[in-house]
């Protein structure tokens, strides 16, 4: 499948923990997105990455972190983690900078207890 | 600031009925309007967008300006139409990410 790959798919782990995960782009996707889905929320946006830089941020919290690699897969740190913060974290990428169809992955779901 | 609002969270019909799943949207700025929708099991992607102006499986939206809405309609609904949807606007021409709206919940009812 070279679609948008997410791991993990499901995540269970503790108040004051950290996290990673894992976003693989569709093969020649340039830019990766992330969303947060909180429970009766919509997708709220956290950030984009093109060709390895910060391109714009939504409101992510100083807690979470990012980064794109030269290899174009991207990490999404979640530390000091709250009950809160248990959500969907999808990843979408895009060719380029402006394309409004994004590709989106399965998410990882991250639940804090 | 930009929004969206899908004001249903869940929307029931019979299969043949007509259907309409709201978006409003609040932007100072010329907009660009997608919908989304994410069926059982399957990833969200995209339905369609207002400036491609066509149909996708049955499915129109219009941009109304006036009254800052892109409802999605259909004529005649099917089972396989349930879905979650999703509104999302952006800037027209522009570098921003999508905004989304919460999502309706599409139920339909044999």
């Amino acid at each position: 499948d070279s679609g948008v790959t997410q791991t993990p798919k499901h995540l269970i782990t503790a108040t004051g923990q950290r996290v990673t995960l894992r976003c693989s782009p569709r093969s020649g996707d340039l830019s990766v997105y992330w969303y947060q889905q909180s429970l009766d929320q919509g997708l709220q946006f956290l950030i984009q990455y093109y060709n390895g830089e910060e391109r714009a941020k939504g409101n992510i919290l100083e807690r979470f972190s990012a980064q794109q690699f030269p290899d174009l897969h991207s990490e999404l740190n979640l530390s000091s983690l709250e009950l809160g913060d248990s959500a969907l974290y999808f990843c979408a990428s895009t060719p380029g900078l402006a394309s409004g169809e994004l590709f989106f992955g399965e998410g990882s779901r991250l639940t804090v207890l | 600031a930009q929004r969206v609002t899908q004001p249903e969270k869940l929307l029931s019909v019979f299969k043949g009925a007509p259907v309409e799943l709201k978006c409003n949207y609040s932007y100072s700025g010329s907009p660009e309007l997608f919908w989304y929708v994410q069926y059982s099991r399957q990833r969200l992607q995209l339905l369609l967008r207002h400036i491609s102006r066509e149909s996708i499986k049955g499915f129109t939206a219009d941009l109304n300006k006036g009254e800052t809405s892109f409802h999605l309609k259909k004529p005649f609904a099917q089972e396989e139409d349930s879905a979650m949807y999703y509104c999302a606007l952006r800037s027209f021409g522009g570098n921003t990410p999508l905004v989304f709206g919460k999502g309706t919940r599409l139920s339909v009812i044999a």
